[in-house]
């Protein structure tokens, strides 16, 4: 069945530092990939996604990059702050249909300050 | 506008008891999900519904039961609760976003189960 894979399950960095979270796929109809962040007891949000037909997506401090031939999807965060530290996840989806997500296993990320 | 709101926000079971999970959304969203997240195993899809009046089985189904009552509203139920179902619980709805906008799901605030 459908997979995804997400690397690191930790990570840790100083502030100021660059973050770096790795995800793969099995599914090559997917076209969607969104990721999200929950904080300790909260719901999960969505920060930032990317569609197939774009290999690079920035949002301020925020970078999501795709490679479809090899199926893998990565969240860049730079300068880090404490208040990155949270729990983050990627997901994989066909955007038609059910738009139903697998999930990533999640990324705890400690910004150490 | 509450968005997704799930109740109970927390409940302990017995072993064998029975309950079920509410969750409404008033984002006039078409589909619904269920997920679990456990530590370590990221969120897993449980049941969905594409649509009122449509349900289908996710990644864990096994020992739930859903019910899209109407365009609102998806309940989980679970009927003989176990300890393997001890697990944060999350509800989520999605709106097909016109292209260019960001899709996604919006989730609720969850439900914490613990079954003993």
């Amino acid at each position: 069945g459908e997979n995804v894979e997400q690397h690191p399950s930790t990570l840790s960095v100083q502030e100021g530092d660059s973050a770096v979270i790795k995800c793969t796929y099995s599914d090559s109809a997917s076209n969607y990939f969104p990721w999200y962040k929950q904080e300790l007891g909260k719901r999960p949000q969505l920060i930032i996604d990317i569609r197939s037909n774009v290999g690079e997506k920035k949002d301020q401090r925020i970078a999501v990059t795709l490679n479809k031939t090899a199926k893998h999807f990565s969240l860049h965060i730079t300068e880090t702050q404490p208040e990155d530290s949270a729990v983050y996840f990627c997901a994989a989806s066909k955007a038609s249909g059910t738009y139903k997500y697998i999930f990533g296993t999640g990324t705890r990320l400690k910004v150490l300050a | 506008n509450a968005g997704v709101t799930q109740t109970p926000k927390f409940q302990v079971l017995k072993t064998g008891q029975s309950m079920t999970l509410q969750c409404a959304q008033d984002m006039n969203h078409n589909s619904m999900y269920w997920y679990r997240q456990d530590p370590g195993m990221g969120l897993r899809l449980i049941y969905y519904s594409a649509s009122e009046g449509t349900t289908d089985k996710g990644e864990v189904p096994n020992g739930y039961n859903v019910s899209r009552l109407n365009k609102r509203e998806f309940s989980l139920r679970l009927e003989s609760a176990a300890p393997s179902q001890t697990s944060v619980y999350f509800c989520a709805s999605y709106t097909h976003g016109r292209t260019g906008e960001n899709y996604g799901y919006t989730f609720g605030s969850g439900t914490r189960l613990t079954v003993v």
